[in-house]
């Protein structure tokens, strides 16, 4: 079965630090794309970052990161000098190809400090 | 480029009462979902359409729900007659050939 885990359901670190939230997901399938959205409180999800499992290269957005690790299937989120305006719901999720329906994580609710 | 649009932004009414919500898909997209969040039972994938047409509606909580697509730009999602347990955040989204899904701002309903 498709499944997305994120074992940390909350974090909280101190504004300007680096962040990373952890991902793992089950699939059978090689081809496949990889997200990261943020809720923040005004409830609007907001994709942050697109990875296609094709690509061995880690994509990049800013002070978003991820680390991708196909083999172990874990889709790491780090965000580097953490903002206030970070502080949101985290969650991972991908979509296999072929497939129109995205899985997701149950999320990572995550608390930037000033 | 506009983004997905939904309307009512948020919906007070009354037990009993029919509750219509509309999205306007981004224009080129071929999938359109609708999606309903709580915070027992998170997101949760209520239906899909592709190219107008429903795939997947195994979400649908029960009779009093119904969704519409007449058009590549227009969808409805339907709640007669709405319930206090419907009150949640329904969001539309879209996207193109089964990749990334992009998110409407959501519809907060309150149902008393």
């Amino acid at each position: 079965a498709q499944t997305v885990t994120q074992s940390q359901p909350e974090m909280s670190v101190q504004e300007a630090e680096t962040v990373t939230l952890s991902c793992t997901y089950d699939t059978s399938e090689n081809n496949y794309y990889l997200f990261w959205y943020k809720q923040p409180p005004s409830r609007q999800m907001i994709l942050v970052i697109r990875q296609e499992a094709y690509k061995q290269q880690n994509a990049t957005e800013n002070r978003f990161s991820v680390n991708f690790q196909k083999a172990a299937k874990s889709f790491s989120l780090k965000i580097s000098d953490s903002q206030l305006g970070d502080t949101a719901m985290y969650f991972c999720a991908f979509i296999e190809n072929r497939d129109d329906k995205i899985i997701f994580g149950k999320g990572t609710r995550l608390h930037i400090l000033p | 480029d506009a983004g997905v649009i939904q309307s009512p932004r948020h919906e007070v009414t009354e037990m009993g009462q029919e509750v219509t919500l509309r999205c306007k898909p981004i224009s080129g997209h071929n999938s359109l979902f609708w999606y309903r969040q709580t915070m027992m039972r998170g997101l949760e994938l209520l239906i899909y359409f592709n190219n107008n047409v429903p795939i997947d509606d195994s979400g649908m909580p029960e009779d009093r729900f119904s969704a519409k697509m007449p058009n590549a730009s227009f969808s409805t999602l339907k709640i007669q007659p709405s319930e206090p347990r419907d009150s949640a955040v329904y969001f539309c989204a879209s996207s193109f050939l089964s990749d990334t899904q992009y998110f409407g701002p959501g519809t907060r309903l309150t149902v008393l």
